[in-house]
């Protein structure tokens, strides 16, 4: 089966690092994703990781670990913006769907 | 990135009609769409893939019938919720990905909340 696990809501304060952390287990592994969503909005795109390793692209990290089936994402200098849910997805290779995690509520605070 | 539309963005309706969602890839043809619903405070759950000329291909527990899905075109998935009920009440979001399914993202349109009264 597929299974997605990471924190339900976390607390950082503005200007300071956050990392969340996504674990996963799929049938067949064929790319990880981070998506940033606000409430009543729809996901928009962060990262891709389909290989180990570390992918930076500005404020924002992704890393993935195919072994341990693990990946985080880092937000440097959080500003007030950056407070919504952050949604970690696997692509499967099963009809290449993807499957979304629960999502971490992320509350930045001045 | 690829621009999807999602239209309407928002629908009420009477309990028992129709609504129809359309979904489209603007600047790029995607042969396979993705239909999602989210519930609020909970992360999106997928309803079926939409493949351009032929069925869709729904995830367990959804109904076909009830959820009929339409992809004519290279960049045009539409999903008519039938005989909408109030426990239809949800937001909708559909995804396209743009060139070779296995490789590439998925972008989303900005989602259809209906509400049915």
């Amino acid at each position: 089966g597929q299974n997605i696990d990471q924190p339900t809501e976390m607390t950082a304060t503005e200007g300071a690092i956050v990392q969340i952390n996504c674990t996963y287990q799929t049938s067949g592994f064929n790319g990880l994703f981070w998506y940033q969503q606000h409430a009543g909005e729809a996901p928009t795109f962060l990262s891709y990781n389909v290989l180990d390793g570390l992918e930076e692209k500005g404020r924002f990290s992704s890393f993935l670990s195919r072994s341990k089936g693990y990946s985080y994402l880092l937000l440097k200098e959080l500003q007030m913006k950056d407070s919504a849910s952050y949604l970690c997805a696997v692509r499967n290779t099963g009809g290449f769907k993807t499957i979304f995690g629960a999502g971490t509520r992320l509350f930045v605070k001045a | 990135g690829a621009v999807v539309s999602q239209h309407p963005s928002w629908v009420i309706c009477k309990s028992g009609t129709s609504v129809k969602i359309e979904c489209r890839s603007l600047d790029f043809q995607a042969t396979t769409m993705f239909w999602y619903r989210q519930f609020p405070k909970q992360s999106l759950m997928l309803m079926a893939t939409s493949n351009e000329g032929s069925k869709a291909t729904y995830e367990q527990g959804v109904e076909k019938d009830k959820f009929l899905i339409n992809h004519a075109s290279l960049t045009l998935s539409t999903l008519t919720v039938t005989s909408a009920h109030p426990e239809d009440s949800s937001f909708y979001i559909c995804s396209a990905s743009e060139g070779e399914l296995a490789k590439n993202i998925q972008y989303f349109g900005a989602g259809t909340r209906l509400s049915v009264l």
